[in-house]
């Protein structure tokens, strides 16, 4: 079945430097992908997604760009802040009917002033 | 606009006691509703999904279970919990119609805590 593999954590940044946080994908067919994050004490909430391949998932000046040669999808951010700090989640959708979202183990992101 | 409440916000609980946690989605019909269960330190794990009032489906065989009484409103229950039930407990919702292909948008979830 499908499955995805995200970097561990946790990630240490400064503010403002460029963030990269690695996700591959293992799937049959043509999934959508997804990244979530959580913030501290709250559910997950929707950050980007991407539907087909070469497709580039953007929001709050983050993105990821949905590549099937190297069935990966990298989420980055060239400027990161204190408020970045979170767990992301990386995620696709299953192969078979009545399956739901298969999620990574999550990233937990640290940034300091 | 849709919303998707979850209650109560932090539950701690005996070993052996009953559970019961809601989840109601606001602003849609017929929605797709999920409860996953995310242990300290790991992944979010799928445990029950439903596409219509009534209809469950169990993703892990587990000592908790779930049910939708109406076309919005989904619980999760046990009826004697176990240390291992500990969690965070997220409800989400999708567009009806689109098991695996769509969002699913999250609640704020409940913290389990089984003494």
């Amino acid at each position: 079945g499908n499955s995805v593999t995200q970097m561990e954590g946790p990630v240490t940044l400064s503010e403002e430097a460029f963030l990269t946080i690695n996700c591959t994908y293992t799937a049959t067919g043509y999934p959508s992908l997804f990244w979530y994050v959580q913030y501290p004490g709250e559910g997950l909430q929707l950050l980007l997604k991407a539907t087909k391949a070469d497709d580039k998932g953007s929001n709050k000046g983050f993105e990821a760009t949905y590549r099937k040669e190297t069935t990966s999808f990298h989420l980055e951010k060239g400027s990161v802040q204190v408020s970045d700090s979170a767990v992301y989640f990386c995620a696709l959708t299953g192969n078979q009917a009545g399956t739901a979202l298969i999620f990574g183990k999550g990233t937990t992101l640290s940034v300091s002033s | 606009s849709q919303t998707i409440h979850q209650w109560p916000a932090t539950l701690v609980q005996p070993v052996g006691s009953p559970l019961s946690l809601e989840c109601t989605v606001e602003g849609t019909s017929n929605p797709n509703l999920y409860w996953y269960r995310q242990a300290a330190g790991r992944g979010l794990q799928l445990l029950f999904y439903s596409v219509g009032i009534g209809q469950i489906s169990s993703e892990v065989p587990q000592n908790l279970s779930a049910s939708r009484p109406q076309d919005r409103q989904f619980i999760l229950s046990s009826k004697k919990l176990l240390l291992s039930d500990s969690g965070f407990y997220l409800c989400a919702w999708s567009v009806p119609g689109l098991i695996n292909t769509d969002t699913q948008y999250f609640g704020p979830g409940t913290r389990l805590t089984v003494l």
